[in-house]
């Protein structure tokens, strides 16, 4: 089993609409989490950290789930401009990623 | 400086050649990480410094592959008589502490 696992995708949702991706860790000492945006050819982006309380970022909602072992991401209102990969990725001694969740948002 | 510096951004080499790829981490930064990115895989941990010592190399696939960073700052990736299945994006990222990590644009190898 790996240690991060996404669903890859891809998610082709038309603009307006809410969508929202699960990421599924097995180390139960993780630390920290984190959501990463990787555009085609370029590196990835922190897109935000992932707190125990929930944290939200203008249209971008993340949770952590320490009982399942599981983060999410929740995008409202997608844009074009969201189009990209979504990384997870989990910190117990090394920051480890999940495979990546593609978004492909249309008109 | 301003980001993660990796050099060169693009590197064809020769079955069995040796290379080297630089990494030059955000100013300041203590840790820092190299990974491996295949054409749809999420990035692949290979090694992790924190100053000058490597504190975990599990990732490192063999032998051939090696990295060194002698003045806790820069550091290089080397690999030894590259295969062609070593080809993949290298990606350099630096951390301050707990936060995210910020990565470098990477360096496309393709060995032919």
């Amino acid at each position: 089993r790996k240690e991060v696992e996404q669903d890859p995708g891809p998610f082709n949702v038309p603009e307006g609409a809410t969508v929202a991706f699960n990421c599924t860790y097995s180390n139960s000492a993780s630390q920290s989490f984190f959501w990463y945006r990787q555009d085609c050819r370029k590196e990835p982006k922190l897109l935000m950290s992932v707190y125990s309380s929930g944290n939200e970022d203008g249209r971008f909602t993340a949770q952590l789930n320490r009982a399942s072992q599981y983060i999410s991401l929740l995008i409202r209102d997608s844009k074009l401009s969201d189009s990209a990969t979504y990384l997870c990725a989990v910190n117990g001694d090394k920051l480890i990623f999940g495979t990546g969740t593609r978004l492909q948002v249309f008109p | 400086g301003a980001g993660v510096s990796q050099t060169p951004s693009n590197k064809v080499t020769e079955k069995g050649k040796y290379v080297e790829l630089r990494c030059d981490p955000i100013s300041g930064h203590t840790a820092l990480y190299w990974y491996r990115q295949s054409l749809g895989q999420g990035p692949e941990f290979l090694i992790y410094f924190q100053g000058t010592g490597a504190a975990d190399d599990s990732g490192l696939p063999n032998d051939r592959f090696f990295a060194v960073r002698p003045e806790g700052s820069v550091s290089t990736l080397k690999i030894q008589r590259t295969e062609r299945g070593d080809s993949a994006v290298y990606l350099c990222a630096s951390s301050a502490g707990e936060g995210g990590y910020t990565f470098g644009s990477g360096t496309r190898l393709t060995v032919v």
